[in-house]
């Protein structure tokens, strides 16, 4: 019974490539979830997606950032033209409701440094 | 917008004692708090839930409460272990879903 899947666990990019963070939910989760935890700071929200649909991105930054959680296949956090400032390490979260007793489920994270 | 207080200091108790974390927050009362554990290079796992209409909820070694007079949530463990070190995450939430606002987290050590 796997959980969280992401992938890579740590990804290098220089500044300005672009980075791609993988997250295959529990299996029959629906619900996904990105956080983001930078150094000394508590995990922020970014993104909630449902198949094939962005229900939240209020958390996202407007420009480089976009999520994606296709009908097949796992979600996608894609940040384009990667800046110092984008080091972190980034969390998938994944429920299979959104009611109040649902539990979600993290990931292990991928370690983005940017060089 | 919510904000949520941990004590940044680590907590170092001895084993068998009983550990206090401590989680306030700022403006109004949310719906929920949750309380996560997450080790070195791992995601949060979560804990415990316990709702405004709530004052107390209890899970093995775990209780927690939520006091919306003080604003304040408390987390015990119990006859702590030194397998019990780990950073202490609190999360408030007030929407159906699973956008929750996390504090920096608090750093238990239990020494044997």
């Amino acid at each position: 019974n796997a959980g969280v899947m992401q992938n890579p666990r740590h990804l290098v990019r220089r500044r300005g490539q672009e980075a791609r963070l993988r997250c295959s939910p529990v299996k029959g989760h629906s619900h996904v979830y990105w956080y983001r935890q930078l150094p000394e700071e508590g995990l922020k929200f970014m993104v909630y997606l449902q198949k094939e649909n962005i229900i939240d991105e209020s958390g996202m930054p407007k420009e480089r950032f976009s999520a994606e959680f296709p009908k097949e296949g796992p979600s996608i956090l894609r940040i384009q033209q990667v800046v110092r400032g984008d080091s972190a390490a980034y969390f998938c979260a994944s429920s299979q409701r959104q009611d109040q007793d649902t539990e979600a489920f993290f990931g292990q994270g991928t370690r983005l440094t940017v060089v | 917008s919510q904000k949520i207080e941990q004590n940044s200091e680590a907590l170092n108790i001895q084993e068998g004692k009983t550990a206090t974390l401590t989680c306030n927050y700022t403006n109004y009362s949310p719906a929920y708090l949750q309380w996560y554990r997450q080790d070195p290079g791992r995601g949060p796992v979560f804990l415990l839930l316990i709702r405004e209409n709530e004052k107390e909820k209890r899970k093995e070694r775990l209780k927690v409460t939520f006091d919306t007079t003080l604003k304040q949530s408390l987390f015990h463990i119990t006859a702590s272990q030194p397998a019990d070190s780990a950073t202490y995450l609190c999360a408030s939430r007030s929407g159906g879903y699973q956008k929750v606002t996390f504090g920096t987290g608090t750093k238990l050590q239990v020494i044997p």
